[in-house]
């Protein structure tokens, strides 16, 4: 079956530090994978998708960056937090029939 | 790309009630528009979908329709109950398997 795993589930982290979020699915190949950040009680806001390894492709400019060093690997990164960076943030992979999301990381910079 | 818009942005009805979701996307090459719940502090689900070669779809309580002429797609749920009030996310999937999810709405049910 279809499985999609994000860790960690929380993090609270000080403005400054860095920050490496991990997505990975299992039960598929080459899928197109993507991040997505859910500000408090807001909607979806695309930030990065790759449709293969080593593929990023950037939404909105940000601090933020994204990297697929596997085919079912999506890893979002920042070398320094903003306090704006907070959110609820899923990882997602579209792969026939539908798309699925993971659990989601929720973030909270302090 | 794909461009999806989603209305409206909150939604109150009363326990009972029906309630109506409308989405519209640009892309006429999308072909795939499934709905997904987010209930609070969780990832969204997927609760129904419609594929473009179909114009409505039903799953007890709930319904999609599709209108490709128009390119719009709306989600119908009939009877509302307190446990439907959750974030609702239409999408829109092309040939190129790129899916694309509108801005989402907050569907309150009052009982």
């Amino acid at each position: 079956s279809q499985t999609i795993h994000q860790w960690p589930a929380t993090l609270v982290q000080p403005v400054g530090s860095p920050l490496s979020l991990e997505c990975t699915v299992e039960g598929t190949s080459n899928p197109n994978l993507y991040w997505y950040r859910q500000a408090a009680g807001r909607g979806l806001q695309l930030l990065f998708y790759s449709v293969g390894i080593g593929q990023i492709s950037s939404e909105v400019p940000q601090n933020l960056s994204a990297s697929r060093p596997q085919d079912r690997q999506f890893i979002l990164s920042s070398k320094k937090l903003l306090l704006s960076d907070s959110g609820f943030y899923l990882c997602a992979w579209s792969s026939p029939p539908s798309a699925v999301f993971g659990p989601g990381t929720r973030l909270t910079v302090l | 790309g794909e461009n999806v818009e989603q209305h409206p942005s909150t939604l109150s009805v009363q326990e009972g009630d029906s309630a109506v979701i409308k989405c519209t996307y640009s892309d006429s090459a999308s072909n795939y528009f499934p709905w997904y719940k987010q209930e609070l502090g969780k990832g969204p689900q997927l609760i129904i979908d419609i594929r473009s070669n179909v114009g409505e779809k039903k799953d007890q309580r709930i319904a999609v329709t599709l209108n490709k002429t128009a390119k719009h797609f709306s989600l119908h749920i009939t009877e509302t109950q307190p446990e439907d009030s959750a974030v609702y996310f239409c999408a829109a999937r092309n040939n190129n398997n790129d899916m694309r999810f509108g801005a989402g709405t907050r569907l309150t049910v009052k009982p």
